[in-house]
């Protein structure tokens, strides 16, 4: 059972474009929504996290919009540029005392010039 | 030096074999978890450890059992490797959370091939 549901699997994005990858979760437990960004070969490593309680965050080019009445949550990655390119997961934490990340399927992201 | 450290990097094995996956971390973190990765499936929690003397299961915990040696130490054993294993296999670590964030810090993963 996916609880948290990743969309697209993958993403192909003009340079300077706009990326958007959405999830969508059921669980109204979750109590903090991280996204993590791997390059081939490498770990994933964290990229921006919201709480539920937040509307939208930004850093630099890269800002999550919430939807809590509607359970889903966006990545937006403004001017994208080809060191963009990798696999972006996004995820939920459960609350606290279960702490543990649930994480979404996957986008591969191409930046193309 | 990585933070995280996975050993092997690459292993071939075949079925029935048992095998042993490796993580040491230089970061303090009492919490320590491992995941696989499977194409269109994402990261899957395998096991997670709370401290030295906490073990729980992940959601796919089934043929696979964990040691957790020290603070430092998290191992991964597949007692009889079977092809549907093969996948890429990540160990992470993070610091107690309560009502903030506190990021996973990954290894850089082993790539394990059952034939």
């Amino acid at each position: 059972q996916q609880q948290v549901k990743q969309s697209p699997q993958s993403l192909i994005v003009q340079k300077g474009g706009i990326s958007i990858i959405n999830c969508a979760y059921e669980n109204t437990a979750f109590d903090y929504f991280p996204w993590y960004q791997q390059f081939p070969g490498k770990g994933p490593a964290l990229l921006i996290a919201i709480r539920p309680d937040v509307s939208e965050k930004k850093e630099g080019r890269f800002t999550i919009s919430f939807n809590k009445s509607a359970k889903q949550f966006s990545l937006h990655i403004m001017d994208s540029q080809p060191g963009d390119s990798a696999t972006y997961f996004c995820a939920a934490r459960g609350n606290f005392g279960n702490e543990k990340l649930t994480f979404g399927t996957g986008t591969r992201l191409t930046i193309i010039p | 030096d990585a933070d995280v450290t996975q050993t092997p990097r690459n292993r071939i094995t075949k079925t029935g074999k048992r095998i042993m996956l490796e993580c040491s971390q230089t970061k303090g973190h009492d919490r320590m978890y491992w995941y696989r990765q499977d194409p269109g499936l994402g990261l899957r929690l395998i096991y997670y450890s709370f401290d030295v003397k906490d073990i729980n299961k992940g959601e796919i915990s089934d043929g696979y059992s964990v040691s957790r040696q020290a603070q430092a130490k998290f191992s991964l054993s597949l007692e009889s490797a079977i092809p549907n294993q093969t996948a890429l296999y990540f160990c992470a670590t993070s610091d107690f959370s309560g009502s903030s964030y506190n990021e996973q810090f990954f290894g850089p993963g082993t790539r394990l091939t059952v034939l």
